[in-house]
């Protein structure tokens, strides 16, 4: 199985509102990542997990929270999000937590689309 | 800010040969550089990786200079279905730090 799988695909919220994004990979996999994309842009690196643990954090603000429950899920909590953070999110993984590393490239899941009213 | 630019865009027909180029002058020194095909609404899809010299796959070859500040993409006898945005992705110095930066992609159309 080569394949990321997220949900929703689609979601809709208010600025108040709380909901997670979740990601999921069954190829033994141990890095994940979230990304961020906006219309016609190349994807932003928000977070790295590694073995479970956060080990990068692109400076991303705090109303998002990701969550590495086990080696195979991946959340991303959000809670009182602006309009300006509608955007595709992207979860990849890979072998290790440096895809700069030969043989070590991402696998992407198709995204959820979030859209903040 | 270290910058890691494409071409916009590219137009190409059925059957030829097409070349994308990458520019990362501030590379990290051990990193590799991958590339990545995405169709709209879609996640981007790993198409090739290298370190230096040429790579070649099934679906395209690398090539990386001397310097590896720049990398080409070449994708032979492209077909419709190859309409897609590339990026190019690499580590790049940022400060002290190693940032892992797309390239700001090539939209590649290919017409009949």
């Amino acid at each position: 199985d080569t394949e990321v799988t997220q949900t929703p695909k689609h979601l809709v919220m208010g600025m108040t509102n709380k909901k997670s994004l979740k990601c999921e990979q069954h190829m033994g996999h141990r890095a994940m990542y979230w990304y961020k994309q906006k219309a016609k842009k190349p994807p932003e690196l928000m977070f790295v997990y590694s073995y479970e643990k956060l080990s990068i954090n692109e400076s991303v603000p705090s109303r998002f929270s990701p969550e590495c429950p086990n080696s195979s899920l991946l959340n991303l909590h959000l809670h009182a999000l602006q309009p300006e953070d509608s955007a595709l999110y992207l979860c990849a993984s890979s072998q290790e937590g440096w895809p700069g590393t030969g043989g070590n490239e991402q696998f992407f899941g198709p995204g959820t689309r979030l859209t903040v009213l | 800010l270290a910058k890691t630019t494409q071409p916009i865009s590219m137009d190409s027909y059925e059957g030829q040969e097409v070349n994308i180029t990458c520019s990362h002058n501030n590379i990290a020194t051990n990193d590799y550089i991958t590339w990545y095909q995405q169709f709209p609404s879609q996640g981007p899809r790993f198409i090739i990786q290298g370190y230096k010299t040429k790579v070649t796959n099934e679906v395209a070859s690398l090539f990386i200079p001397v310097d590896r500040k720049s990398s080409t993409l070449s994708l032979p006898r492209v077909s419709l279905s190859d309409t897609a945005v590339y990026y190019c992705l690499v580590g790049v110095h940022s400060g002290s730090a190693r940032q892992l930066t797309f390239g700001s992609g090539t939209q590649l159309t290919v017409l009949p």
